[in-house]
């Protein structure tokens, strides 16, 4: 079975920081990936997503992630954050060419800017 | 403007109550799903749709049922409850054939 794996469950970095989460997922077919934030008490919202095409995709909020299909990679980076960035970040997977329908999600990874 | 709204909001019910949560979206998607949120687990797919009359079972569906009579709704009933259903539960609807607008959220408390 597929899974997703975000490998720091909680980052805390300083204003103006540069951000990158990773993800890494263990399929090794033809994926379509996703990036969801979720700010604190709020739904899940799209940051970006990536079916084919240029593996540098960009997303609301200054966000973007690369796609390395080597590496099974979609890591998340924004050169600078800011204390509006705090939430919980989650990188989704799906396996796109085994006609399965449902995302699988990493557990999450929780960042913390501090002013 | 579209969106999408779930109700309650939050719900706290008993062992082997029948329980019915409700998941109402106006962007015209025919495809919807059902999640649930849990620590640890990030989230997993109970059911989704992809039009009306069209239902499929997703990695944690046991216990779980949805029926899908109109566009814009999915309600999701959990037929006896049991407290491994406490967790936070979204809807989300989509233009492709996967999650990407997700509702605020059902707080469901089992005791």
């Amino acid at each position: 079975a597929q899974s997703v794996s975000q490998h720091n469950h909680h980052v805390i970095l300083s204003e103006a920081a540069s951000l990158e989460l990773g993800c890494n997922y263990s399929y090794g077919g033809t994926v379509n990936l996703f990036w969801y934030v979720q700010y604190p008490g709020q739904h899940l919202q799209l940051l970006l997503k990536y079916f084919s095409g240029d593996p540098l995709v960009k997303g609301i909020k200054g966000f973007e992630a690369e796609f390395i299909k080597s590496k099974f990679s979609f890591n998340l980076r924004k050169p600078s954050v800011q204390w509006s960035d705090t939430a919980e970040y989650f990188c989704a997977v799906n396996a796109a060419s085994t006609g399965r329908r449902a995302l699988t999600f990493g557990s999450g990874t929780r960042l913390q800017v501090q002013p | 403007d579209a969106e999408i709204t779930q109700s309650p909001r939050h719900k706290i019910t008993e062992t082997g109550r029948q329980v019915t949560l409700a998941c109402h979206q106006t962007w015209n998607h025919n495809n919807m799903f059902w999640y649930r949120q849990d620590l640890g687990h990030g989230l997993r797919l109970i059911h989704y749709s992809y039009g009306v009359q069209d239902t499929n079972k997703g990695e944690v569906s046991d216990g779980y049922s949805v029926s899908r009579s109109n566009t814009e709704d999915l309600p999701l009933t959990l037929e006896s409850a049991a407290s491994s259903q406490t967790s936070v539960y979204f809807c989300a609807s989509s233009e492709t054939r996967l999650a990407e607008f997700f509702g605020p959220g059902t707080r469901l408390t089992v005791l």
